[in-house]
């Protein structure tokens, strides 16, 4: 068991580039969720999947973002046309029954 | 549908004792407790799913009252490992779960 895994760990992109993030989730854990986090707040949910099935979008998460999980493995997290308030941390975490198990994050910085 | 935490922060000396405390609006299916450290990833802590549940992880403990909709963490004879923040999370269902925005804990030798 080697945890979750996120890459890259860090990404600064300019305003209008489009980002993506790649989580690899514990292997027998079907459950992946997303969440970014800003400094002093808690993660904010933004989706989720069970095995490869996408359950829940956030409702204030905008259409520019996307996410899958192929073959209910690893899971990437798209942003179009970044912008400046997409500045956070990106985490992700997966889950069998119970807790969550997070990954490192990806810090992202748009400038 | 955040549930709310209290304090926001709190600083003890090594040694005394905190309370951490997480209300929600909605009825819940469970409450979860982890805590961050400066610049890592949240670490899982315990979950509740029962009302009146109480569980325990080495000096910490933590209750639920379902029908107050309610969760309280507690810290013993707390040490400096435990600085930190700390986040309740709560789920309605058994979908996700939506964080509150913490309660920073500092403890001083």
């Amino acid at each position: 068991d080697t945890g979750v895994s996120q890459n890259p760990r860090h990404k600064i992109t300019k305003r209008g580039q489009n980002v993506t993030f790649r989580c690899d989730p514990i292997s027998e854990h079907n459950r992946l969720y997303w969440y970014r986090q800003t400094l002093g707040q808690g993660p904010e949910f933004l989706t989720y999947f069970q095995n490869e099935a996408q359950l829940e979008k956030s409702r204030l998460l905008s259409d520019r973002f996307s996410a899958e999980r192929p073959k209910g493995s690893f899971s990437t997290l798209e942003i179009q046309r970044t912008e400046q308030g997409d500045s956070a941390m990106y985490l992700c975490a997966s889950s069998l029954a119970g807790g969550y198990t997070f990954g490192s994050g990806t810090r992202l910085t748009v400038v | 549908q955040q549930p709310v935490q209290s304090p926001q922060a709190v600083i003890l000396r090594e040694g005394e004792d905190a309370v951490i405390n997480c209300s929600s609006s909605k009825a819940l299916y469970s409450v979860h407790w982890y805590r961050q450290k400066h610049g890592e990833a949240p670490v899982f802590l315990m979950i509740l799913l029962k009302g009146g549940e109480q569980k325990g992880h080495e000096k910490i403990s933590a209750s639920f009252n379902e029908k107050k909709q309610q969760s309280s963490l507690y810290l013993t004879a707390s040490q400096l490992s435990y600085s930190g923040t700390y986040f309740c999370g709560t789920e309605i269902r058994d979908d996700k779960i939506i964080f509150g925005k913490g309660t920073r804990l500092h403890i001083l030798p």
